[in-house]
């Protein structure tokens, strides 16, 4: 049972366009949202993170909309850069549970 | 301040072999997780040791085990080494309180021939 749903598998983006990723999950017992970005050879990253109480964080280019009702979040990437190029994984997990569940992950490719 | 610290960082066993890995968390950190990566199934929760004790525990077979030490170090092992293990193993660790992200070290790859 996949209980965070992300997609794309992968996407391209011209330089300077907006990067969206869409994650969707199933259990409601999550409340803690994080992002990771991992470049080949790395270990993944913690990007931004988010609580079901607000609907929306921003930080830099980085944005995370979320939709509690509809069990959705996403992560969007203003201004998008060749060094954006990465692997993007959508997470979930319960307030004071180190057990992330991860998505399936997006690569992206930002033409330069 | 030094991050999380996995060796070795590559590795190549046998099928039926045993493997122990290696992980050193962020000074102060007292939770450690371990993942497993594979471009099939992604990344997925092994195990997490806190204060010497296994929190939580993922849906893997009982070949993988793992213990925590006194200084929050911990290993990970792998018995009877089977060709499905081949992935990169990743270390997460945490201060073990809430609210807190997890910050992963660079992995070990393992390769079973």
């Amino acid at each position: 049972q996949q209980q965070v749903k992300q997609s794309p598998q992968s996407l391209i983006v011209q330089k300077g366009g907006i990067s969206i990723i869409n994650c969707a999950y199933e259990n409601t017992a999550f409340d803690y949202f994080p992002w990771y970005q991992q470049f080949p050879g790395k270990g993944p990253a913690l990007l931004i993170a988010i609580r079901p109480d607000v609907s929306e964080k921003k930080e830099g280019r980085f944005t995370i909309s979320f939709n509690k009702s509809a069990k959705q979040f996403s992560l969007h990437i203003m201004d998008s850069q060749p060094g954006d190029s990465a692997t993007y994984f959508c997470a979930a997990s319960k307030v004071g549970d180190d057990k992330i569940i991860f998505g399936k992950g997006t690569r992206l490719h930002i033409l330069p | 301040k030094a991050g999380v610290t996995q060796t070795p960082r590559y590795l190549i066993k046998t099928r039926g072999q045993q493997v122990t890995l290696s992980c050193s968390p962020i000074s102060g950190h007292r939770s450690v997780s371990w993942y497993q990566q594979t471009p099939g199934q992604g990344l997925q929760f092994l195990f997490e040791y806190f204060s010497e004790t296994q929190r939580n525990k993922g849906n893997f077979p009982g070949r993988f085990s793992g213990r925590q030490f006194s200084n929050s170090r911990s290993e990970m092992n792998v018995s009877t080494l089977e060709l499905g293990d081949s992935a990169l193993y990743l270390c997460a660790s945490s201060p073990g309180t809430p609210n807190q992200p997890q910050h992963f070290g660079d992995g070990t790859r393992l390769s079973i021939l």
